[in-house]
């Protein structure tokens, strides 16, 4: 079975341009979570897709923005880049069932770094 | 609010000594614990998890880790540590009752001295 992927794996940007992620879950995973890690912040939730539904969003400006396809593939947005949004974006999907089902665990993607000059 | 301490930024053990990270967390609900490796430029792997039952779990590559309600800790250990277990390790919470998103903790870097 085909694991999570990202794409791209690699991004260079500039300040104040825009710049989508893409994330393809696990075959039949229907749940689809985006992370921000970064040196200082560690890792840090972004928001969290279920069935197409925005279900939980983290603490971040409204310039991160995401959605969730029919086919659970998922994209995250960001627009009006910042220097301070360089980082690794990493994506989880989890196995069938409610997002916050007891048997719930999340498997990543390799990440996309994103680096805004 | 959930949360997730990692006290060690560095733990350093030799090739063959028995290895210990600790983790430490806050929930409302009843807590879902996580152990998660992750290798240079890699993304994160899952090691083990606590959702309910025997407080000791058994996961991959030999670690495991014991759930301590009184104390809300969930340390990750390996009998004997591998070079090869040179990584950097998150715990993670999640808050069963309220399905609420992931909190990962820090992250410790583990050294493995041969």
């Amino acid at each position: 079975k085909a694991g999570v992927t990202q794409t791209p794996r690699y991004l260079i940007k500039t300040r104040g341009q825009q710049v989508t992620l893409s994330c393809s879950p696990i075959s039949g995973h229907r749940s689809v979570s985006w992370y921000q890690q970064t040196p200082g912040q560690g890792l840090q939730f972004l928001f969290e897709y279920f069935s197409e539904t925005q279900r939980n969003k983290g603490n971040f400006p409204g310039r991160f923005s995401g959605r969730q396809f029919s086919n659970s593939r998922s994209e995250m947005n960001v627009s009006t880049l910042e220097l301070g949004d360089s980082a690794l974006y990493l994506c989880a999907s989890s196995p069938p069932g409610l997002a916050g089902g007891r048997n719930n665990e999340q498997f990543f993607g390799p990440g996309t770094r994103l680096t805004v000059l | 609010a959930q949360s997730v301490a990692q006290p060690e930024d560095q733990v350093n053990v030799a090739e063959g000594n028995p290895l210990t990270v600790k983790c430490t967390y806050s929930v409302s609900g009843n807590p879902y614990l996580f152990w998660y490796v992750q290798y240079p430029n890699r993304g994160l792997q899952f090691l083990l998890k606590y959702i309910t039952g025997d407080n000791l779990v058994k996961g991959s590559y030999g670690f495991e880790a014991e759930f301590n309600k009184s104390q809300t800790s969930f340390h990750l250990k390996k009998p004997s540590a591998l070079v090869s277990d040179s990584a950097l390790y998150f715990c993670a919470v999640r808050d069963g009752n309220y399905g609420q998103n992931f909190v990962f903790g820090p992250g410790t870097r583990l050294s493995v001295l041969p």
